[in-house]
């Protein structure tokens, strides 16, 4: 099983629609997650840390399920702007090293 | 603010050639990363330096050496160019608990 998996899509949505995606971990030890974005061909950067309670930022509300190791992220009214690939990351628990997902590519189609 | 800066953000080399990459950051972290990205393989670590002075062995540093020649600086070396070290290469920094920053990216053909 791999340290972290994410389905790779493509995830097609019309403008507007609302999309989930859903990220699992095999280290029940990690203690910090997060979603990065990456446009083609550019780095990935930051989208928002995932907290234990939950957390909202702005269209973007990420959740953490310790209990069955993942973590979801759902974006709400779609823009076309959102499309790009989200990468969900998992730290090793005890180490300053993240793990990477393969991806998730959305697509919002006009 | 620049973050992190990397260079070159393209370079072509033949089989066998050396070249060094090179990576800065501006934020006062303490620890540097070289990740490299290949079609359906993701993000994997090649090595990483959790402070100033330590380089320790990621996922895949078979072909790579690294410095961390000062808090700011951490190079990554290719030796001997190989035609599977074709990728794009990151360079990324972190504090503790808060995930990367990348720079830009090089992008990196061996022929």
């Amino acid at each position: 099983r791999k340290e972290v998996e994410q389905d790779p899509g493509p995830f097609n949505v019309p403008e507007g629609a609302t999309v989930a995606f859903n990220c699992t971990y095999s280290n029940s030890a990690s203690q910090s997650f997060f979603w990065y974005r990456q446009d083609c061909r550019k780095e990935p950067k930051l989208l928002m840390s995932v907290y234990s309670s939950g957390n909202e930022d702005g269209r973007f509300t990420a959740q953490l399920n310790r209990a069955s190791q993942y973590i979801s992220l759902l974006i709400r009214d779609s823009k076309l702007s959102d499309s790009a690939t989200y990468l969900c990351v998992v730290n090793g628990a005890g180490t300053y090293k993240y793990i990477f997902g393969t991806g998730t590519r959305l697509k919002v189609l006009a | 603010n620049a973050g992190v800066t990397q260079t070159p953000k393209f370079q072509v080399l033949k089989t066998g050639q050396s070249m060094t990459l090179q990576c800065a950051q501006d934020m006062n972290h303490n620890s540097m990363y070289w990740y490299r990205q290949d079609p359906g393989m993701g993000l994997r670590l090649i090595y990483y330096s959790a402070s100033e002075g330590t380089t320790d062995k990621g996922e895949v540093p078979n072909g790579y050496n690294v410095s961390r020649l000062n808090k700011r600086e951490f190079s990554l070396r290719l030796e001997s160019a190989a035609p599977s070290q074709t990728s794009v290469y990151f360079c990324a920094s972190s504090t503790a608990n808060y995930g990367y920053t990348f720079g830009s990216g090089t992008r990196l053909t061996v022929v």
